[in-house]
């Protein structure tokens, strides 16, 4: 299958700093990328829909001022947590959806600990 | 909003035993998907079903779409460890794909 990475795997930070995820799918071109966020042991929850060159669709109750959104090319989407909290920790996942076939490809996550 | 159910939420078997979780949508999907996630792992894709009544198989595990397309259904026959883990159906509806709540199973040898 496609495969998409994520890059870091982990990262702890300090509550107020900003972080950065990157998304990428490297054999074949995304023109959506979802973005995940997974508490231990619940489900995955959608936050945003990232559709190359445009705005992302944000989930009703995800804030869009802090979780920034960008995919910049077919190949590349990042997610940047802004002040991060306590709160957001959290395992972040994102996915490329080619569109052709209707199948979504998992990265394989982002550990985000924010002391 | 867009709601995806599964039940159960646990389920412990003996090996050899058959397994099924039931997902629930509280709208009509344009498809499912099917995914499995070991622990510390990401969602592995397993199968998608698009239209109503669809049945698919993958060796000891069976898919099922219901005829309204709210409901799907995993059936595994004769569980092995090596079917430890969560099962998340996935409920598509223009593009955007809802997770459901999961069933964790694990499987006593």
């Amino acid at each position: 299958g496609a495969v998409v990475s994520q890059h870091p795997s982990r990262v702890i930070c300090k509550s107020g700093t900003s972080v950065k995820i990157e998304c990428r799918s490297l054999d074949f071109q995304a023109t959506t990328m979802f973005w995940y966020r997974q508490f231990p042991k619940q489900s995955l929850m959608l936050m945003a829909t990232s559709n190359e060159g445009s705005k992302a669709t944000y989930e009703q109750g995800v804030e869009k001022d802090k979780f920034l959104i960008n995919h910049a090319s077919l190949t590349l989407s990042t997610l940047t947590v802004t002040s991060a909290h306590p709160e957001d920790s959290s395992f972040y996942i994102c996915s490329g959806f080619p569109g052709a076939t209707d199948t979504q490809y998992f990265g394989p996550g982002t550990r985000l600990t924010v002391l | 909003g867009q709601q995806v159910m599964q039940i159960p939420q646990y389920q412990h078997v003996q090996e050899g035993e058959d397994f099924t979780t039931y997902c629930n949508s509280s709208t009509t999907l344009s498809n499912i998907q099917w995914y499995k996630q070991r622990p510390g792992g990401h969602p592995v894709f397993l199968i998608q079903l698009v239209k109503s009544g669809e049945v698919k198989k993958q060796k000891r595990l069976t898919f099922q779409f219901g005829e309204a397309k709210k409901n799907s259904s995993l059936h595994i026959t004769a569980t092995q460890t090596t079917d430890v883990g969560t099962y998340f159906c996935a409920g598509g509806a223009s593009n955007q794909f809802y997770f459901g709540t999961g069933t964790s199973l694990t499987v006593i040898p």
